[in-house]
């Protein structure tokens, strides 16, 4: 039982580049998150799924998309990096069972954009 | 928007009681949460109150709501140098679950 699981771990990207933040969770939970997280501004949430099939944007969506490819997976896209994108990205999912909307954080990614 | 905030540092000696404080601006919040972060790791919840409590203690961690005040706080007693970390309040946004953070509190224990 892994949890949630991030790829890749660490990543550089120049300015303009793409590259997709992948994040997947063997807990059968319905509802999934994307976070990033700057020196001094705690988590910001970016997009979250309520469930399968559905997206929806969160406080900072500008510069980015989601898919909710199945229950499992849900993947980040930065079609076009810029350097205010560089920061920490955390994928988080929760169940409506349990305490109630504990969320279970990925490790993370830290990404650089030059 | 709704907000969370929280001092962003507090240094403590090991053996010592700490207090995180965070206030919040919700007034529909259902559930807030303390969640701890290790160095290079994701965030954990480390405990949580409903919005009806007054109070709950886990083991070492007191979790204090005032919430006339809009206020929080946790109290680690016995602090050890394990807990150094950052803690993040967190508030579930009018039940929404779509969570609002605080800035983060970094802890220090000084052994």
């Amino acid at each position: 039982n892994a949890g949630v699981t991030q790829t890749p771990k660490f990543q550089v990207l120049k300015t303009g580049q793409s590259m997709t933040l992948q994040c997947a969770q063997d807990m059968n939970h319905n509802s999934m998150y994307w976070y990033r997280q700057d020196p001094g501004m705690g988590l910001r949430l970016i997009y979250y799924s309520a469930s399968e099939g559905t997206t929806d944007k969160g406080e900072v969506p500008n510069g980015y998309n989601v898919s909710r490819l199945n229950k499992r997976e849900f993947s980040l896209r930065l079609e076009s990096a810029a350097p205010s994108q560089t920061s920490v990205y955390f994928c988080a999912s929760s169940a409506p069972t349990g305490v109630k909307g504990e969320q279970f954080f990925g490790p993370g990614t830290r990404l650089t954009v030059l | 928007g709704e907000d969370v905030e929280q001092s962003l540092f507090l240094s403590v000696r090991e053996g010592d009681s700490s207090v995180i404080n965070c206030t919040y601006t919700d007034s529909s919040s259902t559930y807030l949460y303390w969640y701890k972060q290790e160095p290079g790791a994701g965030l954990q919840l480390l405990t949580y109150i409903f919005s009806n409590m007054d109070m709950k203690q886990d083991q070492r961690l007191t979790v204090l709501l005032n919430k006339k005040d809009k206020h929080l706080s946790l109290r680690i007693a016995d602090t050890q140098t394990g807990d150094s970390a950052i803690y993040f309040c967190a508030d579930d946004y009018s039940g929404t679950y779509k969570y609002i953070f605080g800035t983060g509190t970094r802890l220090k224990v000084l052994a």
